[in-house]
């Protein structure tokens, strides 16, 4: 069975710090992958999607994730960080063909001003 | 963004009773799907529909049930509710894609609290 893993559960920064936050998935076959942001008190919201093509994507607000294959990871980038990216990030992967998205259980991310 | 409502936003009830939670979306979309999300464990796929006629069961469907009554509705039931249903719920839509390409688009969720 597919599998999402998000190893950070809360991560606190500074602003202006840089932000990795890491996703692993369990599955053999061609994967389409998703970074979702849920804001306080908001519903998720895609930040970036990767199907085909160039492993590095880059998404809404400065976000980036990079896919590496060999890995199984799709790991979620900035460079610098704002206290309004303060929120929750869930990675999601969904087998080719399936539609039905497996979420990973999501990483708590406070920036301080 | 009021493509996909969610209805009520908010629920208080007690054990035993039947829930029903509400959502209609304006995007057109062919898919829809019912997840639950709880602290720690991310969004779980309780059911989704392809199509008007099609039902599939998800991840956790033991305890709810759903209706496709449009292209546009699609509910979801808890006949006795449970304390451990507690949960915020979300529905959300795709389009039909390319190999499971399309993004989900999600409403703003139900907080449902049972007592």
């Amino acid at each position: 069975a597919q599998s999402v893993s998000q190893h950070n559960h809360h991560v606190i920064l500074s602003e202006a710090a840089s932000l990795e936050l890491g996703c692993n998935y369990s599955y053999g076959g061609t994967v389409n992958l998703f970074w979702y942001v849920q804001y306080p008190g908001q519903h998720l919201q895609l930040l970036l999607k990767y199907f085909s093509g160039d492993p590095l994507v880059k998404g809404i607000k400065g976000f980036e994730a990079e896919f590496i294959k060999s890995k199984f990871s799709f790991n979620l980038r900035k460079p610098s960080v704002q206290w309004s990216d303060t929120a929750e990030y869930f990675c999601a992967v969904n087998a080719y063909n399936t539609d039905k998205l497996i979420f990973g259980t999501g990483t708590r991310l406070q920036v301080f001003p | 963004d009021a493509d996909v409502t969610q209805t009520p936003r908010n629920r208080i009830t007690k054990t035993g009773k039947r829930i029903m939670l509400e959502c209609s979306q304006t995007k057109g979309h062919d898919r829809m799907y019912w997840y639950r999300q709880d602290p720690g464990l991310g969004l779980r796929l309780i059911y989704y529909s392809f199509d008007v006629k099609d039902i599939n069961k998800g991840e956790i469907s033991d305890g709810y049930s759903v209706s496709r009554q449009a292209q546009a509705k699609f509910s979801l039931s808890l006949e006795s509710a449970i304390p451990n249903q507690t949960a915020l719920y979300f529905c959300a839509t795709s389009e039909r894609g390319t190999g499971g390409n399309q993004p989900q688009h999600f409403g703003d969720g139900t907080r449902l609290s049972i007592l």
